[in-house]
C-alpha cells in the first residue's frame, strides 16, 4: 500500500546550519506531495506542496522538489533560525487518502 | 478568519465516562477528518467524512463514533473512555471536491487525558 517514510530524529542544528529532511514514498498512482509543520502545541500548518513529477514547491526559505524517479520529496532550508523548530511531517495524497509521514522533530539552538 | 475550531482544548475523564468532542470550520470544505497523534506514532486517522451525511472508518476507529452534523460540524464521541485513548486528537478539513492535492487545514487539537 502507498506510504510515507521520513528520517528519524530529533534533528539537532546550529543557527545558519543548513537543513535537509529526507522523504521517500511508496504509491501506486500520481500523488501530490506535502510537507507540514506543527510548532509546540498547535496543530499542522501546510508548509509547501508541489502536485506533479519535478514541480518545486517553497514558502518561507524551505523547499522541495517532487522527484519521481527516485520517489522522494526531500525537505531543505539554506539557513535555519531558532523559529523554525518544530516537528516537520511529510505527506501524500492520493485519490480519497491522505498519508502522514511520522514526523521529524527538528531544534535549532542559536 | 477562525479556519478550524476545537473544543474542548484540554479535558481529563475518569476510565468509562463519555464525551464529545467538537469541530468546526468555517471553510466550505466538504471532507472532515478526525486523527490522533501520540508520541512516536505520528497522525492515524480515526475516521473521516467526505461529504455531509457520509462517513468511513480510517485506520483506529475502534471506541469511537462520529456524526457529520451538517457541512460546517463533525464530532468525535468516546463512548466509554480508555486509559489507552489518552492522546491529542486533531480536525482537520479539505476541499476535496476541488481535487485531492488540496491540502488539509488542522485545528490547534485536544488534549485528552483518561485516567
Amino acid at each position: 500500500g502507498d506510504s510515507v517514510t521520513q528520517m528519524e530524529g530529533p534533528v539537532t542544528l546550529s543557527e545558519e546550519a543548513f537543513l535537509t529532511i529526507n522523504c521517500t514514498y511508496t504509491a501506486t498512482g500520481y500523488p501530490s506531495l506535502f510537507w507540514y509543520v506543527q510548532y509546540p502545541g498547535e496543530g499542522l500548518q501546510l508548509l509547501l506542496k508541489a502536485t506533479k513529477a519535478d514541480d518545486k514547491g517553497s514558502n518561507k526559505g524551505f523547499e522541495a522538489t517532487y522527484r519521481k524517479e527516485t520517489t522522494s520529496f526531500h525537505l531543505e532550508k539554506g539557513s535555519v533560525q531558532v523559529s523554525d523548530s518544530a516537528v516537520y511531517f511529510c505527506a501524500l495524497s492520493a485519490y480519497d487518502k491522505v498519508i502522514f509521514g511520522p514526523g521529524t522533530s527538528l531544534s535549532v539552538i542559536p | 478568519n477562525a479556519g478550524v475550531t476545537q473544543t474542548p482544548k484540554f479535558q481529563v475523564l475518569k476510565t468509562g465516562q463519555s464525551m464529545t468532542l467538537q469541530c468546526a470550520q468555517d471553510m466550505n470544505h466538504n471532507s472532515m477528518y478526525w486523527y490522533r497523534q501520540d508520541p512516536g506514532m505520528g497522525l492515524r486517522l480515526i475516521y473521516y467524512s467526505a461529504s455531509e451525511g457520509t462517513t468511513d472508518k480510517g485506520e483506529v476507529p475502534n471506541g469511537y463514533n462520529v456524526s457529520r452534523l451538517n457541512k460546517r460540524e463533525f464530532s468525535l464521541r468516546l463512548e466509554s473512555a480508555a486509559p489507552s485513548q489518552t492522546s491529542v486528537y486533531f480536525c482537520a478539513s479539505s476541499d476535496t471536491w476541488t481535487g485531492y492535492n488540496q491540502p488539509q487545514h488542522f485545528g490547534d487539537g485536544t488534549r485528552l487525558s483518561i485516567l
